[in-house]
């Protein structure tokens, strides 16, 4: 599986955007890239996902490179309950079954 | 509508005892998967069923593990002669698909202790 690196932590003031790097240097064509954020003592809950153009929905942003070899998750005006680990991920189309494949993640603080 | 929700929530065992981890899906959803979580591994893959077929079991850690679907719906994770080393938070996860355009929704998890 293509691997991802992404920044061991990251801090926010609340309500100002927090941009969340990921790389992915060896991704490949059919390489989907998820976000996905576990808050304390919760399970993991899914944030965003794309292929190669930026997508909007209501909890984000993410923008893709254009040669897709990194991407950034944009949360537009954080909260204290954005607070969590936010972990990038590639998910192929072939045969890995769509299981997901966990790295470190990014633990994000948040300042009120 | 409801999410996905697993019992035990909790679950304290001695070394040695068997342990049945329940996780009821959300309806409709064919793809389930079960991971777990521990400090020292962070979180792992164990176990992947389709519809009533488990296509990839090649997180399972030994030959202790094992897990079952039936119906399409519920799937029971045991662990025969637990171990320390098995205390972990193990998460189930559903989709309707396990295609990567579809996004997996996770259940709360149940904590294992095993003393």
């Amino acid at each position: 599986d293509a691997k991802t690196t992404q920044p061991n932590s990251m801090e926010s003031n609340e309500e100002e955007p927090v941009h969340l790097p990921c790389n992915h240097s060896t991704i490949s064509g059919t390489d989907y890239i998820h976000w996905y954020r576990q808050l304390p003592s919760q399970g993991p809950e899914y944030v965003i996902h794309g292929l190669t153009s930026n997508v909007n929905n209501r909890m984000a942003s993410l923008a893709i490179a254009e040669d897709r070899k990194s991407s950034t998750l944009i949360l537009h005006r954080a909260t204290l309950r954005d607070a969590a680990v936010y972990y990038c991920i590639l998910r192929d189309s072939g045969t890995s079954y769509g299981k997901l494949t966990f790295g470190q993640g990014t633990i994000l603080t948040v300042h009120p | 509508g409801a999410g996905v929700s697993q019992s035990p929530s909790n679950k304290v065992t001695e070394k040695g005892k068997d342990v049945e981890l329940r996780c009821d899906p959300i309806s409709g959803h064919t793809a389930l998967y079960w991971y777990r979580q521990s400090l020292g591994q962070g979180l792992e893959f164990l176990i992947y069923f389709q519809g009533n077929s488990a296509p990839d079991k090649s997180g399972l850690p030994s030959d202790r593990f094992s897990a079952e679907r039936t119906g399409g719906s519920v799937s029971t994770l045991t662990i025969q002669r637990t171990q320390q080393e098995d205390s972990a938070v193990y998460l189930c996860a559903s989709s309707f698909s396990p295609s990567p355009i579809y996004e997996q929704y996770f259940g709360p998890g149940t904590r294992l202790t095993v003393t």
